[in-house]
């Protein structure tokens, strides 16, 4: 079956841009995961979605960065007036159940560049 | 502040021979602990939990709360174990999820 896809794998933005990163989560998967990964690092928290609900937007760097999920399924991570820290892998996941505690299935990540 | 650290970047070791990588974490309560693996242009999956306990690939992984630790195991390591490996913490009924920075397995011939 499918898995989790993400698009579009590669973005090159020039710094101040608005970027929209796409995931669409394994079909009746509840949760729903933004990571960011920087080079040489692991994948870190940004936020997460049970359905629609946002229940954990503690990662979001600053107020530039905004996620939706408005029905449940497919989400857009946003990213407002884009600097060059903003420059990494960003990962989406998705569990079958709720909260962090059940495997989640990764995308292939979507690489975003600012200059 | 739940924090998970693995001190070996890089780990080396000949075909054959056990294998060990170093997971520590930090956290007040009791968390749930996971491995997971990204073989070379793949995804990330996840290897392992410490509620199942189970034995993955040969890996397994024992949960030490005196230590704080979920070191990663494996007897007798295999050339396609060559991978980088995240030891990953997740706070029950909570969607966070903390990552370390990962360790990259070579298994030499």
């Amino acid at each position: 079956g499918a898995g989790v896809s993400q698009s579009p794998r590669y973005k090159v933005a020039k710094r101040g841009q608005d970027v929209a990163l796409r995931c669409d989560p394994i079909s009746g998967h509840v949760s729903l995961f933004w990571y960011q990964q920087a080079l040489g690092q692991g994948p870190e928290f940004l936020t997460y979605f049970q359905n629609e609900a946002q229940l954990d937007k503690s990662g979001l760097p600053s107020d530039r960065f905004f996620a939706e999920r408005p029905e449940g399924s497919v989400s857009t991570l946003k990213i407002q007036r884009t600097q060059q820290e903003d420059s990494a892998v960003y990962l989406c996941a998705s569990s079958l159940g709720t909260g962090g505690m059940g495997e989640q299935f990764f995308g292939p990540g979507t690489r975003l560049t600012v200059l | 502040a739940q924090r998970v650290t693995q001190p070996e970047k890089l780990l080396s070791v000949f075909k054959g021979a056990p294998v060990e990588l170093k997971c520590n974490y930090s956290y007040s309560g009791s968390p749930e602990l996971f491995w997971y693996v990204q073989y070379s242009r793949q995804r990330l999956q996840l290897l392992l939990r410490h509620i199942s306990r189970e034995s993955i690939k040969g890996f397994t992984a024992d949960l030490n709360k005196g230590e704080t630790s979920f070191h990663l195991k494996k007897p007798f390591a295999q050339e396609e174990d060559s991978a980088m490996y995240y030891c990953a913490l997740s706070s029950p009924n909570a969607g966070k999820s903390t990552f370390g920075d990962g360790t990259t397995l070579t298994v030499k011939p």
